[in-house]
């Protein structure tokens, strides 16, 4: 089973730039496409990052995605943070017939 | 524009058998997408479930492959989903999702419904 790994939480200041990881188990992620989602409290998610580095239509230029394979890892990088920013974020993949998500990390602007 | 919308009983006992069903609007069903289930039980994170291909085609998680099955309805403008033998650790809310498999992401939800187990 191919497992994605993300930190709990993260938080940083207004108008700083934060980066989430999203850690493949095993093989190599850019196998298949990463996407992030971003959900806040009460609200389905939404798609913010699709196919590793695009970005989903009326998502801010604030927001990218990467992969490194070296550290077998996909990130969403946010910068110039605004508090509107502040939410749960989820990485997702697939593996065969399997989609998966990553754990999902609160980003706390303050 | 697709809309999504669940529906069901809140409320389901231990042992017995969840049931929900998502109508689809705003776009058919047909077409290069999957119809799909994905939970997220009270504070923690996403879980996908599963889902189905206009085809009939189904993919299941494997940690819920025994007790899951999801269908298309008689009208095939809706899909359900019904979890058998529940337990507490199944309360969650559960949301249906479009996969697109050309832009291969979930670009469209449901609202989310939640579903508690409990007697």
């Amino acid at each position: 089973n191919f497992v994605l790994t993300q930190p709990h939480f993260v938080s940083e200041s207004p108008g700083k730039t934060v980066t989430i990881s999203c850690t493949g188990s095993s093989g190599n992620i850019s196998r298949n496409y990463v996407q992030w989602y971003q959900q806040r409290p009460g609200s389905a998610p939404t798609n913010v990052i699709y196919e590793d580095n695009k970005r989903a239509s009326g998502v801010p230029d604030r927001f990218s995605g990467s992969i490194d394979t070296s550290s077998n890892s996909a990130s969403l990088t946010i910068s110039g943070l605004k508090t509107e920013d502040e939410a749960d974020y989820y990485c997702q993949s697939y593996d065969g017939s399997s989609r998966m998500f990553g754990g999902g990390t609160k980003l706390t602007v303050l | 524009q697709v809309q999504l919308q669940e529906s069901g009983p809140g409320l389901v006992k231990p042992s017995g058998t969840l049931s929900l069903t998502c109508v689809v609007s705003g776009g058919s069903i047909s077409g290069n997408n999957w119809w799909s289930w994905v939970r997220q039980a009270p504070g923690k994170g996403l879980e996908w479930i599963g889902e189905i291909y206009h085809s009939g085609t189904t993919n299941y998680s494997p940690s819920l492959k025994s007790r899951v099955t999801i269908s298309f309805g008689t009208s095939k403008n809706h899909f359900s989903l019904k979890l058998t033998s529940v337990t507490a650790a199944d309360t969650a809310v559960y949301y249906c999702a479009r996969y697109s498999n050309f832009i291969r992401r979930f670009d469209f939800w449901g609202q989310g419904t939640l579903v508690t187990v409990s007697s």
